[in-house]
């Protein structure tokens, strides 16, 4: 069995540019999360998706945060414009209905200069 | 607020001697717990489980974890250390079953000496 997908695994950008992550999940899962993990700390939920629609995301910083998820399948997480603190390693993680654990993608590292 | 405590930042061991990871965990709900590793420039890879089912959990790489009610603990084990195992451990507690979000402790790294 595939695991979660993600890319591209590295990027690194200037302040005030745009970046898009891309992640593809376990067949057949419903459910999607995006992660930010800080150097140094435990990943923090972003947003999750059951399908197509978002159940939670409350922690999204939407005024440069954005999440989709079109055809409850692939995911793509933008920011834009970014800031220098939103250097971190962006998780994707997805988890099969009824199931308890989630399953976790290699992650892309952002550095934002 | 629910939550979950890595009582360790840092480990140290020698390889062949045993590890233990502590964890605790907030007391409001029966939770499901989870150990994952990361190692370095990797994704979280899920060690093992504790979804109230037997109390002793094993895992992949021979680790094992006890769920102990009575001290709201759930301390991560191995009999004996490889080089291997050197990583990132998190303590990870979910209080809403299968419709519940993770939430992290904030991890200990595991170092391993020769």
């Amino acid at each position: 069995e595939a695991g979660v997908a993600q890319s591209p695994r590295y990027k690194i950008i200037e302040k005030r540019q745009s970046v898009a992550f891309w992640c593809n999940p376990i067949s057949g899962h419903a459910t999607l999360y995006w992660y930010q993990q800080i150097l140094g700390q435990g990943p923090k939920l972003l947003i999750q998706f059951q399908n197509n629609g978002v159940v939670d995301d409350s922690q999204l910083p939407k005024d440069r945060f954005s999440a989709e998820r079109l055809k409850g399948v692939d995911s793509t997480l933008k920011i834009q414009p970014a800031k220098l603190e939103d250097s971190a390693v962006y998780l994707c993680a997805s988890r099969d209905s009824g199931a308890y654990e989630q399953y976790f993608g290699p992650g892309t590292r952002l550095t934002v200069t | 607020a629910q939550s979950v405590t890595q009582l360790d930042s840092h480990v140290s061991v020698s390889e062949g001697t045993p590890v233990l990871l502590r964890c605790n965990y907030s007391s409001s709900y029966s939770p499901s717990l989870f150990w994952y590793v990361q190692h370095p420039n990797k994704g979280l890879q899920l060690l093992l489980k504790y979804t109230s089912a037997a109390t002793l959990v094993k895992g992949i790489n021979g680790f094992e974890a006890e769920f102990k009610k009575s001290e709201t603990s759930f301390h991560l084990t191995k009999p004996s250390a490889h080089m291997s195992d050197a990583a990132e451990y998190f303590c990870v507690v979910n209080y809403g079953g299968s419709q519940g979000n993770l939430i992290f402790g904030k991890g200990t790294k595991l170092s391993v000496k020769p």
